[in-house]
């Protein structure tokens, strides 16, 4: 049963600290979303890779946000420094999209928490 | 963009009674239409879509109707059970070939037993 993984699971840090959240997209797909979610905003997007190039990251703070791929399998996301405001669950998510369709089913990880103090 | 509203934002029905939650899209050209599901603690996984060539695509207890001359799809869990509780999410993408799909808002449905 193929999943998406993403660790930690859990993460709390001090503000300032730098914080990496990994993930695995599922082996196959060629589409990596990165999502912030919380109460307030719902689920946000924050960055889109398809064939581990960043397409869109309009919705990232570029400041202190980066998205990356190293390889096929490994997304990153990180941030630096880190503020109590980007205290939220942040998820990956990974699909196939193929030509001639415009779009496809996405595949959530569980989520990284992150709490900032 | 594209833009996607959800309603009701929560919904709380009595063990086996209906729920239909309802999303209204922008795109006339959005031809996918996913529904997904989220339980405490986890990430969403998605339960039923529909492709804009079908009205109704039925799975068991749940089914999503898409009325694409009025821009709305719906989503229908039958015989609802307490398992059923979570946030329910819709989405559809938007043309011209960005394959990133707009989420609702989200639907809380609790299921009272």
């Amino acid at each position: 049963d193929a999943r998406v993984t993403q660790t930690p699971r859990d993460k709390v840090t001090e503000m300032g600290q730098e914080v990496t959240m990994r993930c695995q997209p599922i082996l196959g797909h060629n589409t990596v979303f990165w999502y912030r979610q919380t109460m307030m905003q719902g689920l946000e997007l924050l960055a889109y890779f398809r064939n581990r190039a960043p397409l869109d990251d309009s919705g990232m703070p570029k400041d202190r946000f980066s998205a990356e791929m190293p390889d096929a399998t490994l997304a990153t996301l990180k941030i630096q420094p880190s503020e109590p405001r980007d205290s939220a669950v942040y998820f990956c998510a990974s699909g196939l999209v193929l030509a001639g369709l415009s779009t496809d089913t996405q595949y959530f990880g569980p989520g990284t928490r992150l709490t900032v103090l | 963009g594209e833009n996607v509203e959800q309603h009701p934002s929560t919904l709380s029905v009595q063990e086996g009674d209906s729920a239909v939650i309802k999303c209204t899209y922008s795109d006339s050209a959005s031809n996918y239409f996913p529904w997904y599901k989220q339980e405490l603690g986890k990430g969403p996984q998605l339960i039923i879509d529909i492709r804009s060539n079908v009205g109704e695509k039925k799975d068991q207890r749940i089914a999503v109707t898409l009325n694409k001359t009025a821009k709305h799809f719906s989503l229908h869990i039958t015989e609802t059970q307490p398992e059923d509780s979570a946030v329910y999410f819709c989405a559809a993408p938007p043309s011209g070939g960005s394959y990133i799909p707009t989420f609702g808002r989200g639907t809380s449905l609790i299921v009272h037993p």
